[in-house]
């Protein structure tokens, strides 16, 4: 079956550039959400997307931004990168009013240096 | 005090031994709740969902949730190497087209010893 699909998987920046994460839902969910997992962390809750309108945000900084596009698929932007911003990022999709299974995507590793 | 409480651990289970996981939430109005299993540097795996009090079980886990007491727990049984890794707990919130986030618990690091 497909998955959430993710790209890029690794991606190493310099501080005060900038970086976008691409994610593709399990097809027919309309739903999108990013978290971003620093180290020994849990995952936080960034954004999310309802058909293609955002849903809800969390604690997403003003330097980041994301959009969901007419395919589904969605981007999260982020400018002006932070030592602070290495994480693991995932993306999650799920089909809303489904018992919303949110499925996770393998990730994007992002390394600020 | 986080939303979602859990033991970090390490919690180490002879192999063939059952785990016990627990999990306790601060919000009455949660409605969903998740297990979720974590390889390290890997994405979280959907192990047991859970939406009324009681049992749940499906093979080797059973999930256990009192919304009275605000908690949930995993059992795993026949704990096999395999199972070692993070375990984390979600909960989400009643929502309208129920699409919440989820709020994840810090994790249990559980390692299985043969």
């Amino acid at each position: 079956a497909a998955g959430v699909i993710q790209s890029p998987r690794h991606l190493i920046k310099e501080k005060r550039e900038t970086a976008t994460l691409k994610c593709y839902p399990i097809p027919r969910h309309d739903t999108v959400y990013w978290y971003q997992q620093g180290p020994g962390q849990d995952p936080q809750f960034l954004i999310s997307f309802y058909e293609k309108m955002q849903s809800d945000k969390g604690s997403i900084p003003d330097r980041f931004s994301a959009q969901q596009f007419s395919d589904y698929h969605s981007e999260l932007n982020m400018s002006s990168l932070e030592l602070g911003d290495s994480a693991l990022y995932f993306c999650a999709s799920s089909l809303a009013l489904a018992k919303n299974i949110q499925y996770f995507g393998a990730g994007t590793r992002l390394s600020v240096l | 005090q986080k939303e979602v409480e859990q033991n970090s651990g390490p919690l180490s289970v002879p192999e063939g031994a059952i785990a016990s996981l627990n999990c306790t939430y601060s919000d009455r109005g949660s409605q969903s709740f998740f297990w979720y299993r974590q390889y390290s540097g890997k994405s979280p795996e959907l192990i047991m969902s859970i939406y009324s009090n009681g049992d749940k079980e499906d093979g080797r886990f059973t999930a256990q949730l009192n919304k009275a007491s605000q908690y949930v727990s995993l059992l795993i049984r026949d704990s096999q190497p395999s199972d070692s890794a993070t375990y984390l707990c979600a909960v989400q919130l009643l929502g309208v087209f129920g699409n919440e986030k989820l709020t994840f618990g810090t994790g249990t690091r559980l390692t299985i010893i043969p």
